[in-house]
C-alpha cells in the first residue's frame, strides 16, 4: 500500500461544475496537507496548505482535512477552462519541510 | 526573480554515460530536493539537502549521487546512465516554517531519456 493515495483520473468536468479531488494517506503521524497544482511540462506549484484538521477557503478553493478518516479534499467551484492540470497533494510530518510524501496526482480537465 | 532553475531542460543519454544536472535557487533556502516524477507515481525524493555541506537519501537514491558545496547550487550527478533512470526531474527548495506556510518551489523540470 501506498503511504499517499489519490485517483489518476482524467476527471473531466463541463466549465462551471464543482470538482472534488481526494487523497487518503495511512501515516497517523501527518500533520501538515498540501495541494500543488501542476500545469503539463511545468514543475508544481503551491495551491493550499493546511495545517491538522479543519476547511481552509482561498477564493474558488476549499481544502478539507480530516485526520479521523486519513482523508483529505480539494473543493474547485466554479471550475475554469484554466484550471485544468494535474492536482498533486502532499504532506509531511513535521514543520520543517524535509519530508514530504507526495500522492501521485489527479489530471483533472475543464471542458468549455 | 528567478526562483529555481534546472539546466538542462531536455537530455538524451546513451545507456552507461555519465551526467550532471545542476539546480540554481536565488530564494537562500537552507532545503534543497531532487525528486524524480513517473506517470502513477508522482514525485519521489531521491536525495535532499538541509544546508551547504549536507545531502541525505530518499526514498529512491540508487544509481544516483548529489553534491551541495554552495548554499544556491544542488548537483544531482548519473554516473552510469539506465534506462530506468528515464524520467522527469525535479529540483525543489524551501525554508524551515515560518508562520506555517511551508512550501516547496519547483524548477521546471529536466525531461531525461536514457536509450
Amino acid at each position: 500500500q501506498k503511504e499517499v493515495e489519490q485517483d489518476p483520473g482524467p476527471l473531466s468536468v463541463p466549465e462551471g461544475a464543482i470538482v472534488s479531488l481526494n487523497c487518503t494517506y495511512s501515516n497517523s503521524a501527518f500533520q501538515y496537507f498540501m495541494w500543488y497544482r501542476q500545469y503539463s511540462r511545468k514543475g508544481p506549484e503551491l495551491l493550499m496548505y493546511t495545517y491538522s484538521s479543519g476547511n481552509k477557503e482561498d477564493g474558488r478553493f476549499t481544502a478539507q482535512v480530516d485526520k479521523s478518516s486519513k482523508y483529505i479534499s480539494l473543493f474547485i467551484r466554479d471550475s475554469q477552462p484554466s484550471d485544468s492540470a494535474t492536482y498533486l497533494c502532499a504532506m509531511t510530518v513535521d514543520n520543517y519541510g524535509q519530508n514530504f510524501v507526495f500522492g501521485p496526482g489527479t489530471r483533472l480537465s475543464v471542458l468549455p | 526573480n528567478a526562483g529555481v532553475t534546472q539546466t538542462p531542460k531536455f537530455r538524451v543519454l546513451k545507456t552507461g554515460q555519465s551526467m550532471t544536472l545542476l539546480c540554481a535557487q536565488d530564494m537562500n533556502h537552507e532545503y534543497m530536493y531532487w525528486y524524480r516524477q513517473d506517470p502513477g507515481m508522482g514525485l519521489r525524493l531521491i536525495h535532499y539537502s538541509v544546508g551547504e555541506g549536507t545531502t541525505a537519501k530518499g526514498e529512491v537514491p540508487d544509481g544516483y549521487n548529489v553534491s551541495r558545496l554552495k548554499k544556491q547550487n544542488f548537483l544531482l550527478g548519473l554516473e552510469s546512465a539506465a534506462p530506468s533512470q528515464t524520467s522527469v526531474y525535479f529540483c525543489a527548495s524551501s525554508s524551515p516554517i515560518q508562520a506555517l506556510n511551508t512550501e516547496a518551489f519547483f524548477g521546471q523540470g529536466t525531461r531525461l531519456t536514457v536509450v
